[in-house]
């Protein structure tokens, strides 16, 4: 069974330092989307992208933040200048382009300790 | 930002009775509803969704009813086994937002579900 991958599983940097954080959607996917949970609070959407742009994003989604597909299979976030409450738990997850499906399949998540 | 809720934080039941999780949500934009269940140190697996156009979706022992004029969505596990045990979270999304809000996810604060042997 195919399935979204992430790494590193857990990352923990100091504030102001950059982060990259990967993830390998499901090959035949179309849509790929990163999440956020901080300890305690509900799944945030962060960001979506498909055909290579961004097609929605949050207000948490800031200019400390960006996404990048640089290939073929990987999807990235980058967060520019870590703060302590970047904090969280990040999910990427992908869908099929459907008319019929709208489930978002996740990844295991990366969490990120902000120190 | 409310506009999905699950208003029980937890549910315990024994095993082999049924578990009825619910949802409720504002936005009447909505018109697709998925109910994902976490693990610890896991990512939200996929478990059941439904669309806005009908009010019940079967798959083996789970069952999705929503009730549109009321704003509300269970999910019905039928029988509850041990292994169920985990945190579920209702989601929300419009699919007709023209590509401004296509795909994006809405999250309720999810229910921890404890099935007792």
């Amino acid at each position: 069974e195919p399935e979204v991958t992430q790494t590193p599983s857990h990352q923990v940097t100091q504030m102001g330092q950059e982060v990259i954080l990967r993830c390998v959607p499901i090959s035949n996917h179309l849509y790929f989307y990163w999440y956020r949970q901080i300890l305690g609070q509900k799944v945030e959407f962060l960001v979506s992208f498909y055909n290579n742009e961004i097609s929605e994003k949050s207000e948490i989604f800031d200019d400390q933040f960006s996404v990048e597909r640089p290939d073929g299979s990987n999807f990235t976030l980058k967060i520019r200048s870590t703060k302590l409450e970047d904090s969280a738990m990040y999910f990427c997850a992908s869908r099929r382009l459907s008319g019929t499906s709208n489930e978002q399949f996740f990844g295991p998540g990366t969490r990120l300790t902000v120190l | 930002d409310q506009q999905v809720k699950q208003n029980s934080p937890s549910l315990s039941v024994q095993e082999g009775r049924i578990s009825i999780l619910n949802c409720d949500y504002t936005n009447s934009m909505f018109d697709y509803f998925l109910w994902y269940k976490k693990y610890p140190a896991e990512g939200p697996t996929f478990l059941i969704s439904i669309s806005s156009i009908k009010d019940k979706n079967e798959d083996g022992r789970f069952t999705v009813f929503l009730n549109k004029s009321a704003k509300h969505l269970s999910l019905h596990i039928v029988p509850s086994q041990p292994g169920d045990s985990a945190v579920y979270f209702c989601a929300a999304n419009d699919s007709r937002g023209g590509g401004t809000s296509y795909g994006k996810l809405t999250f309720g604060q999810g229910t921890i579900l404890t099935v007792h042997p």
